[in-house]
């Protein structure tokens, strides 16, 4: 079973640049997830779906950070404009549906780096 | 507010050791609580799930507990190898928005020595 895939890996851009990540959660998976690593931190949410619908935005930086998850499946988590405080990496996760005790798969993440 | 903490950022033990994590929480009645394994440049992978009512779990070498007393949950990888060197990081898993979501504790990196 192919995991959950993410692109770029590392990205390099200067403040007040925009950026877009790519996501694509394993088949199957209605819920799929975007996190943020701070370096030395633990994955803080910023948004969950559920299929095409939002479920919880309410950590995501709504005046800079964006996300769409078009048709269920693959999704994109846009940074514009980026500050050097965003500079992270950038986890995206898929688990079979929203309930409890569900498993969350996660991809390798995408290094972000705002210079 | 809700706070998770892990003991230490950092533990060193020597193989065939037992290493003992552990995961304090204030403010927080998680239903359940789950931990999961992190290598440098990887995602967070799933090592196991306790619910609140349940005191000890165990997969293979490894064995969870959970105290909603103390709000504290201890990892234990026994007869450590240097293969079980990661970063560890316990999350709580509570309802939110009408779904159940995952809080992250800052993880502790263990490196088990030759």
């Amino acid at each position: 079973e192919a995991g959950v895939a993410q692109s770029p890996r590392y990205k390099i851009i200067e403040k007040r640049q925009s950026v877009a990540f790519w996501c694509n959660p394993i088949s199957g998976h209605a819920t799929l997830y975007w996190y943020q690593q701070i370096l030395g931190q633990g994955p803080k949410l910023l948004i969950q779906f559920q299929n095409n619908g939002v479920v919880d935005d309410s950590q995501l930086p709504k005046d800079r950070f964006s996300a769409e998850r078009l048709k269920g499946v693959d999704s994109t988590l846009k940074i514009q404009p980026a500050k050097l405080e965003d500079s992270a990496v950038y986890l995206c996760a898929s688990s079979l549906s929203t309930g409890a005790q569900e498993t969350q798969y996660f991809g390798p993440g995408t290094r972000l780096l705002v210079l | 507010s809700q706070k998770i903490e892990q003991n230490s950022e950092a533990l060193n033990i020597q193989e065939g050791k037992t290493a003992t994590l552990t995961c304090n929480y204030t403010n927080y009645s998680p239903a359940y609580l789950q931990w999961y394994r992190q290598d440098p440049g990887r995602g967070p992978v799933f090592l196991l799930l306790i619910r609140e009512n349940e005191k000890e779990k165990r997969k293979e070498r490894l064995k969870v507990t959970f105290d909603t007393t103390l709000k504290q949950s201890l990892f234990h990888i026994t007869a450590s190898q240097p293969a079980d060197s990661a970063t560890y990081l316990c999350a709580l898993e509570g309802s939110g928005a009408g779904s159940y979501q995952l809080t992250f504790g800052k993880g502790t990196k263990l490196s088990v020595i030759p």
